[in-house]
């Protein structure tokens, strides 16, 4: 079982570039999650998703977008990179429903944008 | 909208002793989940320790537990006979139990990097 795949790893852009970030999950989880994690600071959620054809906002959206065709995979878009999206990012889906839930998270995708 | 503070940024204990970790939060809401997250080099999520709002029994995972006081919002995590494999970023994070409105997500703390000397 893979879980949760990110890719890229790591990344650099330049300012004004743009790329996706890709997560998928083999665990059939209908709730997806984009966290970023700027450094010293908790994970602060971009995006969300309940299932396929359903995202919506969260705390820090402007800048990003997403889509959810399909319920393994939930890519994450960022247009007109800026130096404030510099960050690792984190892709996370939800097994279980209220307190039997677990949370998995991809290993991450550090981001700098020079 | 919730609020998760932890204001140790850093702690430190010697191996095989005891260190508590500090969390309050801010919350209008009844139900509730909070959640300790641990995040070792490897930058991996692990989850530690969850506690349910409702319950008065505190948590207790091995050698973790909590002492959740929900009058006064606090959720603090007790590591005993700490090992070197315990040195990581810790998060407390907060879930309302209502999932129509919030999409069950996390808030997430800012985070308590604990070193553990030999």
């Amino acid at each position: 079982n893979a879980g949760v795949t990110q890719t890229p790893k790591f990344r650099i852009l330049k300012i004004g570039q743009s790329m996706t970030l890709q997560c998928t999950q083999d665990m059939n989880h209908n709730y997806m999650y984009w966290y970023r994690q700027d450094p010293g600071m908790g994970l602060k959620l971009i995006y969300y998703s309940v299932g396929a054809g359903i995202t919506d906002k969260g705390e820090v959206p402007n800048g990003y977008n997403v889509s959810r065709s399909t319920t393994e995979d939930f890519p994450l878009r960022l247009e007109l990179a800026a130096p404030s999206q510099t960050s690792v990012y984190f892709c996370a889906s939800r097994q279980g429903r209220r307190f039997n839930e677990k949370l998995f998270f991809g290993s991450g995708t550090q981001l700098s944008v020079l | 909208a919730q609020t998760v503070t932890q204001s140790q940024p850093e702690m430190s204990v010697q191996e095989a002793e005891t260190v508590t970790l500090s969390c309050t939060y801010d919350t209008s809401e009844s139900d509730y989940y909070l959640f300790w997250y641990k995040q070792p080099p490897s930058r991996q999520m692990i989850l530690v320790i969850r506690q349910e709002a409702y319950k008065q029994q505190n948590a207790t995972e091995n050698r973790f537990s909590v002492n959740f006081q929900k009058a006064a919002k606090s959720f603090s995590l007790k590591i005993s006979d700490s090992q070197l494999g315990d040195a990581a970023m810790y998060f407390c994070a907060y879930r309302s139990a209502g999932e129509e409105t919030s999409g069950s997500r996390l808030t997430f703390g800012e985070g308590t990097q604990l070193t553990v000397n030999p």
